[in-house]
């Protein structure tokens, strides 16, 4: 079975903190990650794809298959990242549905 | 702009009605999937259609059904509508190995 959790539903930091918002996943074949923002319960945007390893809007996201995080961070947050953040995950070879954590609500207070 | 176009934006209706919610995918995306967003379950996978045919299935109610069209836009059908279907329905499309990309939902109350 495939699951994603997101530890934290909160998170509060200042701007110009850093930010580290979490995800951890549980697939026993090859999974691939996906970091989805979604602004004041409007559409979904994807963020990141691990797989492509770029960073986006100042964030990135390693995958680390020994501990399956992947931990989404962000060097100097912005008042303008306040969102929901969503993990997914997509099994590789099979159906391509998305699995989502619960997400975490980021507030990056002025 | 995702590409992905939903409609209607908001539907209010009552219980035990039926609705069909619309989507229309990104030009060149084959692949439709519906996601049911609520405050306690949060995001879940319902449905994918690949190029007219079902392709997988999550936690689709049987008062719920899917089609998609030779045009590739697709319809959720809802039934027998309860309280708790209350919720935002998402559809997602993709090329086949892309990422997902998501239309801006439908919002669905159940008075």
């Amino acid at each position: 079975a495939q699951r994603v959790t997101q530890p934290e539903k909160l998170l509060s930091v200042f701007k110009g903190a850093p930010v580290e918002l979490k995800c951890n996943y549980s697939y026993s074949g090859s999974p691939e990650l996906f970091w989805y923002v979604q602004y004041s319960r409007q559409r979904l945007q994807l963020l990141l794809r691990h797989i492509s390893r770029e960073s986006i809007k100042g964030f990135t996201a390693d995958l680390n298959k020994g501990e399956t995080s992947f931990h989404l961070k962000k060097p100097f947050a912005q008042e303008e990242d306040s969102a929901m953040y969503y993990c997914a995950l997509r099994a590789q070879g099979g159906s391509e549905k998305l699995v989502f954590g619960k997400g975490t609500k980021l507030t990056v207070n002025p | 702009d995702s590409g992905v176009t939903q409609t209607p934006k908001h539907l209010i209706t009552a219980t035990g009605q039926r609705v069909t919610l619309r989507c229309s995918p990104r030009s060149g995306d084959l692949s439709v999937y519906w996601y049911q967003q609520s405050l306690d379950q949060g995001l879940q996978f319902l449905i994918q259609y690949y190029n007219g045919e079902e392709r997988a299935k999550g936690n689709i109610l049987e008062r719920f059904s899917a089609q998609q069209f030779p045009d590739l836009h697709s319809e959720l059908n809802l039934s027998s509508l309860e309280l708790g279907d209350s919720a935002l329905y998402f559809c997602a499309s993709s090329l086949v190995g892309q990422p997902q990309h998501f239309g801006d939902g439908t919002r669905l109350s159940i008075l």
